[in-house]
């Protein structure tokens, strides 16, 4: 089936930097988007969301953009902190389907 | 923190035993799900239960056999496993009941071993 995929398995980023991580999709028909945290010892966290409607949303220190011409969608983090340092993923569903997940993507922040 | 407790954190168990994984959820949620997550891998869904009831079964092997009491504990029995089942298995729980709730909610996991 078609799944989530992301570009770079490790990010390093220095703290207070603002860290961008990317994700392919492939379905066309999804059209909801979500990005996961998961630290160590940790089960994932949700972080943000957004539609297909719309191509950016913004939350507390993190932007979410979709570009669906292309099928890729990021997730900023800005003034990266010690605390930001996980494993992030992205997910997405088309309406009434499953939530497929991507493999992830492991944010090191140097202090 | 999560509302979403599991039990043990760490299993080593050999292939002949018999185990067991419990998950709770706090959170008055009417779906609950067990994912597999293995090293570089995407998150694998294994089993979904709305409401009591399984409403999917991933093509996941018979040595694994999920028991839905009551929606807030889900059990996931364990029997004859092999060393490429070693994993983090995760519990999840969401409001809806429906494949594609997103809304879902994780459990910290536990690290299983195969020996």
């Amino acid at each position: 089936g078609e799944s989530v995929g992301l570009h770079l398995p490790t990010l390093s980023v220095q703290e207070g930097d603002n860290s961008i991580i990317n994700c392919a999709y492939s379905n066309s028909a999804s059209d909801y988007f979500i990005w996961y945290k998961q630290e160590s010892g940790k089960g994932p966290q949700f972080i943000i969301d957004i539609r297909s409607n719309m191509d950016k949303r913004q939350g507390q220190r993190v932007t979410v953009l979709l570009n669906k011409t292309v099928k890729h969608l990021s997730l900023q983090i800005a003034a990266t902190q010690p605390g930001d340092s996980a494993v992030y993923f992205c997910a997405e569903t088309a309406s009434y389907q499953k939530v497929t997940f991507g493999i992830g993507t492991k944010l090191q922040v140097i202090p | 923190e999560t509302g979403v407790t599991q039990t043990p954190r760490h299993l080593v168990m050999g292939m002949t035993n018999k185990k067991s994984l419990k998950c709770e959820q706090h959170l008055g949620h009417n779906a609950m799900y067990w994912y597999k997550q293995s090293a570089k891998k995407p998150l694998e869904l294994m089993f979904v239960y709305s409401l009591e009831e399984r409403v999917e079964n991933n093509s996941v092997p018979s040595r694994f056999s999920p028991e839905c009491p009551n929606s807030s504990h889900l059990f996931l029995h364990l029997h004859t496993l092999q060393p490429e089942d070693s994993a983090l298995y995760l519990c999840a729980s969401s409001p809806g009941g429906g494949l594609g709730d997103y809304e879902q909610y994780f459990g910290p996991g536990t690290r299983l071993t195969v020996t």
